[in-house]
């Protein structure tokens, strides 16, 4: 059963840029879109973006200046990155599977914007 | 960017009570509407696609209407594992959308 598994820092500190990376186990990356979506503490969800294993990306235009995701299909890996930090952007960040229906999701890892 | 708003915020049911939640996006969707269940501490999990597209392994207390504007999710018979967070997505536009969801309790 497909499993994805995000890791990177928890804690970021202002105007520094925010690097998580998802690890898909148990599927191509190859043979899907993949997504990265957050959550404000006690807040929606918000979609941050997807990307194909083409290199193929679209962002929500809301954060689109200073997104960038991209594949290393030789892992079975994709990866975010987010610049100019704010505590705006603390958040629990997920990865999922999918860019209309978002059928897999990691478990999240909470990123917290703080000096 | 298309609105998705939910209603209610918050509801308070008892176990076997039918709950129904509603969904209403700013402009057409058609059918590309998407719920998920998130309970607490956890990751959403899909629960019907395509409006009304039941996923694999989910009760089917659950069910899923609507089209254009207005959708619905319905609990035919609320269980206490049904306690959790309830959002609708679409995918009709980008950026993709999230309501802003709709915490169900136990009464």
């Amino acid at each position: 059963q497909v499993q994805l598994q995000e890791s990177g820092p928890g804690l970021v500190k202002p105007s520094e840029t925010l690097s998580l990376t998802c690890t898909v186990s148990d599927d191509s990356i190859s043979s899907y879109y993949w997504s990265w979506i957050r959550q404000p503490p006690g807040k929606e969800l918000e979609w941050i973006g997807y990307v194909y294993y083409s290199g193929s990306t679209n962002y929500n235009p809301s954060l689109k200046s200073r997104v960038t995701m991209s594949v290393d299909t030789s892992k079975n890996q994709f990866s975010l990155k987010l610049s100019s930090v704010t505590a705006a952007d603390t958040a629990v960040y997920y990865c999922a599977r999918g860019r209309n229906c978002f059928q897999v999701w990691s478990q999240g890892t909470l990123v917290t914007v703080s000096s | 960017d298309i609105q998705m708003t939910q209603s209610p915020s918050s509801l308070s049911a008892s176990v076997g009570d039918r709950v129904t939640i509603t969904c209403q996006a700013s402009q057409d969707i058609s059918k590309y509407l998407n719920w998920y269940q998130q309970k607490p501490g956890k990751a959403p999990k899909i629960l019907i696609s395509d409006a009304s597209n039941l996923e694999t392994g989910v009760p089917s207390r659950f069910s899923g209407s609507g089209s254009g504007t207005d959708f619905t999710l319905t609990i035919s018979s609320l269980q206490t594992e049904d306690i959790a967070a309830y959002y609708c997505q679409q995918y009709g536009n980008l950026p993709r959308t999230f309501g802003q969801g709709t915490k169900v309790e136990i009464k």
